[in-house]
């Protein structure tokens, strides 16, 4: 099984929302992934958190706050979002190291307006 | 630095026609790559990489990819398309971060777009 799940499916919300992503695995991966995939583009990694912790930050404004409670789940807050911010935002998991795959969620839809 | 880059912004062939999606790579050290696709709306679905060894690498849904070193290129291949494998298909390479982190950062290319006429 290689399922990651994310909800919700689609978000709508104003620039001065508070809102919050979802990402779950139980394949007993330690690696999570966060990405932003603008349309018909490649997905650009913004957070990389490995055993719980925060290893990467790709430079990602300050209104996406990452959080990973345990190791099945991962979280994005959003907060005073710009309309640029609409994109699809997928997770991921992986076993890490160096051979790992990164296997991706379906994406949750943002739309901020 | 490494890179991938896929040269067709889109492909087109008929239905049971084979198909081939172009992906060139320039990496440091040893190429760890991979190709994803990505359906309509979906998330990115895992359908093959190469790691070392046979140069032909077998993967889901019938496709295939062949790593070749001397020409730098990894090409996606699948001897009779369907109208199904129509869908953006991104080819990655790994770039590891450190096993401090022991986490990969996949570096995509552009993507491909295909689509399989009836």
């Amino acid at each position: 099984d290689t399922e990651v799940t994310q909800t919700p499916k689609h978000l709508v919300m104003g620039m001065t929302n508070k809102k919050s992503l979802k990402c779950e695995q139980h394949m007993g991966h330690r690696a999570m992934y966060w990405y932003k995939q603008k349309a018909k583009k490649p997905p650009e990694l913004m957070f990389v958190y490995s055993y719980e912790k925060l290893s990467i930050n790709e430079s990602v404004p300050s209104r996406f706050s990452p959080e990973c409670p345990n190791s099945s789940l991962l979280n994005l807050h959003l907060h005073a979002l710009q309309p640029e911010d609409s994109a699809l935002y997928l997770c991921a998991s992986g076993r890490g190291g160096v051979t790992d795959t990164q296997y991706f969620g379906p994406g949750t839809r943002l739309t901020v307006l | 630095a490494q890179s991938v880059a896929q040269p067709e912004d889109q492909v087109n062939v008929a239905e049971g026609n084979p198909l081939t999606v172009k992906c060139t790579y320039s990496v440091s050290g040893n190429p760890y790559l991979f190709w994803y696709v990505q359906y309509p709306n979906r998330g990115l679905q895992f359908l093959l990489k190469y790691i070392t060894g046979d140069n032909l690498v077998k993967g889901s849904y019938g496709f295939e990819a062949e790593f070749n070193k001397s020409q730098t290129s990894f090409h996606l291949k699948k001897p009779s398309a369907l109208v199904s494998d129509s869908a953006l298909y991104f080819c990655a390479v790994r770039h590891f971060l450190g096993y401090g982190g022991a986490t990969n950062k996949l570096i995509f290319g552009t993507g491909t777009l295909l689509a399989v006429q009836p």
